[in-house]
Parts: C-alpha cells; sequence; structure tokens
C-alpha cells in the first residue's frame, strides 16, 4: 500500500492565482480530511468528508473547497491564493468508525504565497 | 466547543523521562491518540487507546479526561512536536488536535 500520498510536495503561488492540492488513498477508507499546519498553531482542520459524495466543513475552510467523487481522492482547491494561505498543508483518512479512528497522514504540501 | 489543551513547550535532558500532559473538554471521548510530529514529515501516530498501554519507550496514561505521554531514556533525537487527539463528539470519524508540544532535549 502506498498510504496517503500528496501532490505536489512544494508549491509557490501568487496572489491570486488558483489550485489543487492533490490527496489520494489506497486503504478503502472512508473519512479524509485536511489541515493546515502554521507555528504555534497546531493541525487545524480545514475541511473533511465522511464518504463519496459528503463534504463538510472544519475550523478554518475559508478560501478553500473540497470535493469527494471517489472513496480515494480528496482534492483541495485554492480559489484565489492570499499570503494567509502560505502554510503546510496535510492530508489524513481513517476508517472513521468502532476502534478505527487513527488518521493516517500524507507527507504534506508546502504552500508559499506570495 | 469540543477542545484538546497540551503544553507548548517541554524541556528535558538527556536520558529521563519526559512526561507530556493533555486534557480535553468532548463530552462523549473516550480514546486517546497521541502522534509524533517531525518537520518535513508526516506526523504519525505513537500509541492510542481508552487505557493505559505502552509502545516500545512511549507510555500512555489514561483518566476519562486527560491522558499523559511518557518518553523513556529520552534521546536528543526525540526533539519534535507531539500531538494530542480525541474523537470529536459528533461522531464522523473527526479528531480533535491539541495545538502541539515541542520537545526540548538538552544533552
Amino acid at each position: 500500500n502506498a498510504g496517503v500520498t500528496q501532490t505536489p510536495k512544494f508549491q509557490v503561488l501568487k496572489t491570486g492565482q488558483s489550485m489543487t492540492l492533490q490527496c489520494a488513498q489506497d486503504m478503502n477508507h472512508e473519512y479524509m480530511s485536511w489541515y493546515r499546519q502554521d507555528p504555534g498553531m497546531g493541525l487545524r482542520l480545514i475541511h473533511y468528508s465522511v464518504g463519496a459524495g459528503i463534504t463538510d466543513q472544519g475550523e478554518v475552510p475559508n478560501g478553500y473547497n473540497v470535493s469527494r467523487s471517489t472513496t480515494e481522492d480528496f482534492p483541495l482547491r485554492l480559489l484565489s491564493a492570499a499570503p494567509s494561505q502560505t502554510s503546510v498543508y496535510f492530508c489524513a483518512s481513517s476508517y472513521g468508525r468502532g476502534d478505527s479512528y487513527e488518521q493516517y497522514f500524507g507527507p504534506g504540501t508546502r504552500l508559499t504565497v506570495t | 466547543k469540543d477542545q484538546v489543551f497540551q503544553p507548548s513547550t517541554v524541556a528535558s535532558s538527556e536520558g529521563a523521562v519526559v512526561e507530556i500532559f493533555c486534557n480535553h473538554s468532548v463530552s462523549n471521548a473516550y480514546n486517546f491518540f497521541w502522534y509524533l510530529h517531525f518537520p518535513g514529515c508526516a506526523p504519525r501516530l505513537l500509541v492510542k487507546g481508552s487505557k493505559p498501554s505502552q509502545q516500545g519507550r512511549y507510555n500512555m496514561t489514561y483518566e476519562r479526561f486527560s491522558s499523559s505521554l511518557l518518553i523513556l531514556q529520552v534521546r536528543e533525537a526525540d526533539a519534535a512536536v507531539y500531538y494530542c487527539a480525541c474523537r470529536g463528539s459528533s461522531n464522523t470519524g473527526k479528531l480533535i488536535f491539541g495545538q502541539g508540544t515541542t520537545l526540548q532535549v538538552k544533552p
């Protein structure tokens, strides 16, 4: 299993540009989520999904869109990048039920918005 | 509001046992999850559960609303960020993460 994969690993955007961060998992996990990590702020939940076709907002959703058309993929779209979105972005997945709430993380995408 | 609390920094000396404390305000959360995060890498699960447990040098204590991660014989290479998390009360699969504790290890 590849686990959770994210692309790209690094990205530089100019203010106003849009882009999509890709996330995929091959563990047949129902639950997927996106976090951003900023110094001193920990992991903050942006959006999450409990299955294909179902998404919901997390703690810091503004400026980001998500969709979940398949179980495997959960892309995160930045509509109009802003310097405040400079961060490291992590995707995670889990079975999300029973005793299997532990989340598996991807390696992260480091995004810089200038 | 569901929240998880942990100290921002803990300092220790090499060879000691270090304790990182965590507590939460989530009404129906029974499990704790402890993650280790090195910069540039994916956070990875160290230990989890609803009772005291051990994985190698990592011990987890358990009370209904609090847990501690104990790292035995701490090394300089253990310097990293440690996250505590609990299952969210909405039963959606969400984990509520604390803000992370940076472990500093002095030689």
